[in-house]
């Protein structure tokens, strides 16, 4: 049974650096054509994906955020985790990972609110 | 960067087909998955590589994908398929996903 869950914090002030972890089971990272992503949602909005690491630990980044992402893994505990430094209230939203396979998404977890505030 | 393009609503009475359309330069040589997403919940996929469906979603479910338009098509709506949808692509020049905006169904 694969599983993917979001852990971190649910509140963060302006500026500071937000670091998620997502833990995986019923796979592993280093599975070939698999990978994960990070994938948010603010209240009310559409979904937009933030970062990707491969099984082969290459990376891929959001073009208008690749100067705050960082995105890494370590397999042995099953978790990857993204850090988003320098943030600011729009960046209110719920956090997703997801499976990555063939393209398509085919699991997701539950998701984290995370809120930026002050 | 790629653009995926998706009408913001779609209104649809319970048993009536409803088609939500994802528009993309020739989007047509990519392949499309497309998620189902409900208020408070996770995105849920629902149909992959353009016509594909992932086990325990309905045949009512199904995908079309040529041109610069690709389709979901939801057969004999029910209520419990108000939800949003989202198509999706994965863009070789950038190597990442790309997300269309959404399409809000209302069962009427």
């Amino acid at each position: 049974q694969v599983t993917l869950k979001e852990s971190g914090p649910v509140l963060v002030k302006p500026t500071e650096t937000l670091t998620l972890t997502c833990t995986v089971s019923g796979f592993s990272l280093s599975n070939a054509r698999m990978g994960v992503s990070w994938i948010r949602q603010p209240p009310g909005k559409a979904l937009e994906w933030l970062a990707h690491i491969f099984s082969n630990d290459e990376k891929s980044y959001s073009t208008s955020l690749k100067s705050r992402l960082t995105i890494s893994k370590d397999t042995s505990k099953s978790q990857v985790v993204l850090t988003m430094t320098n943030m600011d209230p729009v960046d209110t939203a719920t956090y997703y990972c997801a499976r990555q396979h063939s393209g398509s998404f085919d699991y997701w977890g539950q998701g984290t609110l995370v809120t930026v505030s002050s | 960067s790629y653009v995926l393009t998706q009408p913001p609503s779609v209104s649809v009475a319970p048993g009536q087909t409803a088609r939500i359309t994802c528009g993309g330069n020739n989007i047509g040589s990519k392949s499309v998955h497309w998620y189902q997403q409900k208020p408070g919940q996770a995105p849920v996929l629902v149909v992959f590589h353009d016509i594909d469906r992932p086990s325990g979603i309905p045949e009512r479910f199904s995908g079309s994908n040529s041109g610069n338009t690709a389709t979901l098509t939801i057969s004999r709506v029910e209520a419990g398929d108000d939800a949003d949808y989202y198509c999706q692509v994965w863009d070789s020049s950038s190597d990442h996903p790309v997300f269309g905006g959404g399409t809000k169904l209302t069962v009427l």
